[in-house]
């Protein structure tokens, strides 16, 4: 599984746009690139999940360059309840594979 | 519809007791798995269920089992707990539900069971 590797801490006020790079050199050709979100004293939540290119929903995007070797999660107009570890995740997407966290992210944004 | 429902949310044991932890996944969802998280080691993957049956296992030892019913609600157990078992335990549905086929290997989450070990 390609290891992946992001900032440990950022920090970010109400309403700017936060991007969070992630690193993955050793991806493969059939890892999709994931990201999750996790609260304290929660389970992880699915933010989005892409393959290359640029992928929107309602709360990111996703861009991935073209070698797939690094992808940036890029959340718009942060708020206080933003605040939390966000985890990029690299691995195969047959349905119930087992899912390698890293550290994460913690981002923290302040008013 | 409903998530990932995990019972109990919390639990207090003592070195030695056993435990046995539940997880309804979402309606529709065969495949189930469990995490392991703590400060130290993060979160861990410790097995996946389909279709009653375990697919995947992680590095954990024989101590921590699981099991899936027929109706595709899980539950792990872990036998003699020792301290450093103390931890969120946290379970994730996923399946083909209707959802697009482009996003795959989605995994949902439950709130988790946090377990202390005395």
């Amino acid at each position: 599984l390609a290891k992946t590797t992001q900032p440990i801490s950022m920090d970010s006020y109400e309403g700017q746009e936060v991007n969070i790079t992630c690193s993955h050199n050793n991806i493969a050709t059939n890892d999709y690139i994931t990201w999750y979100q996790q609260f304290p004293s929660q389970g992880p939540r699915f933010i989005i999940q892409g393959y290359k290119t640029k992928v929107t929903n309602e709360v990111a995007s996703l861009f991935i360059p073209a070698d797939r070797k690094s992808s940036t999660l890029s959340l718009p107009r942060v708020s206080l309840s933003d605040t939390a570890v966000y985890y990029c995740l690299v691995g195969p997407a047959e349905y119930g594979n087992k899912l390698v966290f890293g550290a994460g992210t913690i981002l923290r944004v302040k008013s | 519809k409903a998530g990932v429902t995990q019972t109990p949310r919390y639990l207090i044991k003592t070195r030695g007791q056993q435990v046995t932890l539940s997880c309804s996944p979402i309606s529709g969802h065969r495949s189930v798995s469990w995490y392991q998280q703590t400060p130290g080691q993060g979160l861990q993957f410790l097995f996946e269920y389909f279709s009653e049956t375990q697919r995947n296992k992680g590095n954990f030892p024989g101590r921590f089992s699981g099991r899936q019913f027929s109706n595709s609600r899980s539950e792990m157990n872990v036998s003699t707990l020792e301290l450093g078992d103390s931890a969120l335990y946290l379970c994730a549905s996923s399946g083909w539900t209707g959802e697009s086929i482009k996003a795959k290997n989605i995994q949902y989450f439950g709130a988790g069971t946090r377990l202390s070990v005395l």
